[in-house]
């Protein structure tokens, strides 16, 4: 399938501080960008999701952007706190179906 | 249950073995997912299935991996003369019907090729 880009791999952030992971992606087919959180160990949950016709969606102290036209999307979290401390993964759909290409995750460690 | 099931948690085979992964969707959820994910690495997409259907099994590597789904709930996973590159974490997700959504993921099976 088409690639998925995130980055950075790894963000360390102090605690209060805001983090922001972007991605990229190639297929222009792609209408629909989730955010998975997976902590160790544990199962990956969605924690935000975005289509390709809206420009911005917030929830709570998480917000995600898309620029269709950059092919490109990020994900914002504000106040972090070390419970915020695990993998993010983003994903596109796949030629605007079901199935989802995964980003290969960042790591992110929210210290106290 | 209340949510995806999957077993075995472990499978530890030698190369060569036939191995089978079992995934228990969430009642109701008509579309079910597979996908595997390696150390470090994102989740990846193996095959889709809505109803008792592959709609998609484009990402299945190659003809030694088939998946079923006989009666539109339980899913199964085959893998034929494992290879020691099929080690991985394997996730089944489920969600409540057709159309891009929320994915339910199970804790996944990890599969381990000797």
């Amino acid at each position: 399938g088409e690639n998925v880009e995130q980055h950075p791999s790894t963000l360390s952030v102090q605690e209060g501080d805001s983090a922001v992971i972007k991605c990229t992606y190639s297929d222009s087919a792609s209408n629909y960008f989730p955010w998975y959180k997976q902590e160790l160990g544990k199962r990956p949950q969605l924690i935000i999701d975005i289509r390709s016709n809206v420009g911005e969606k917030k929830d709570q102290r998480i917000a995600v952007t898309l620029n269709k036209t950059a092919k490109h999307f990020s994900l914002h979290i504000t106040e972090t706190q070390p419970e915020d401390s695990a993998v993010y993964f983003c994903a596109a759909s796949i030629n605007s179906g079901y199935a989802l290409n995964f980003g290969k995750g960042t790591s992110l460690l929210v210290t106290p | 249950g209340a949510g995806v099931s999957q077993t075995p948690s472990n499978k530890v085979t030698e190369k060569g073995k036939y191995v089978e992964l079992r995934c228990d969707p969430i009642s109701g959820h008509t579309a079910l997912y597979w996908y595997r994910q390696s150390l470090g690495q994102g989740p990846e997409f193996l095959i889709y299935f809505q109803g008792t259907g592959a709609a998609d099994d484009s990402g299945l590597p190659n003809d030694r991996f088939f998946a079923v789904r006989p009666e539109g709930s339980v899913s199964t996973l085959k893998i034929q003369r494992t290879e020691r590159g099929d080690s991985a974490v394997y996730l089944c997700a489920s969600s409540v019907g057709g159309g891009t959504g929320e994915l339910f993921f199970g804790e996944g099976s990890r599969l381990t090729v000797l």
